[in-house]
């Protein structure tokens, strides 16, 4: 079955790189995600990645796919305490719903 | 506005009532889902449905029931409610493209069971 394995918790100091990984199982994958949570918010995508892709950078963010070992990663540069959230890989294979990770926590020390 | 509304943002119901979570998306997305979420299990699904009268189970079904009568809507019903079943709901509707599913989420509703 599927499964999305994440690290619980992260602390970064501002300014400083924060990188949170994500391992998953189904190797049909087509899409691979990365949700960002907001205190008493809902889900809202910040961005993902094809199976057939090595990397993609959208501004602070970078996103790196290692097909083989089933990781995920999510880099993000200059870490602000705005970027203080829940982060949450998830996995979608054919048409099959997006299936999450329990997501990291992210702390900024200003 | 366009987007997906959840109602109520709270609730609180005593064990054995019948309480139902509404959902209501205004894009016309053919896909919408509901997860729950809890410490320590991240979000969970528990039912889907891909369109108007097609529903399906998710990962943690038993205790809740789904129906999609008009696209816009997918309300969650407990129809018994346990405590167990004390979380935060999340509603989400997608539409698959060539990206794959962007699923749009919901604020919550947070149940609490007494």
């Amino acid at each position: 079955g599927e499964d999305v394995e994440q690290s619980l918790f992260l602390s970064v100091r501002e300014g400083d790189s924060s990188v949170i990984n994500c391992t998953y199982t189904d190797s049909s994958s087509t899409y691979l995600y990365w949700y960002k949570q907001e205190p008493g918010a809902g889900l809202q995508l910040l961005t993902y990645i094809f199976s057939n892709m090595d990397m993609k950078q959208d501004q602070r963010l970078t996103v790196l796919l290692n097909k083989k070992d089933k990781h995920l990663s999510l880099r993000i540069a200059d870490t602000q305490t705005g970027d203080s959230a829940i982060y949450f890989c998830a996995e979608m294979g054919g048409n099959t719903p997006l299936v999450f990770g329990k997501g990291t926590r992210l702390s900024v020390i200003a | 506005d366009a987007g997906i509304t959840q109602s109520p943002r709270y609730k609180i119901t005593e064990t054995g009532r019948q309480v139902t979570l509404m959902c209501h998306q205004t894009w016309s997305h053919s896909y919408m889902f509901w997860y729950r979420q809890d410490l320590g299990h991240g979000l969970r699904l528990i039912y889907y449905s891909a369109a108007a009268d097609i529903t399906d189970k998710g990962e943690v079904p038993d205790g809740y029931v789904v129906s999609r009568s008009k696209t816009e809507n997918f309300p969650l019903t407990l129809e018994s409610a346990t405590r167990s079943q004390t979380s935060v709901y999340f509603c989400a509707s997608s539409e698959f493209r060539d990206r794959g599913t962007e699923a749009f989420f919901g604020q919550g509703t947070r149940l609490t069971v007494v």
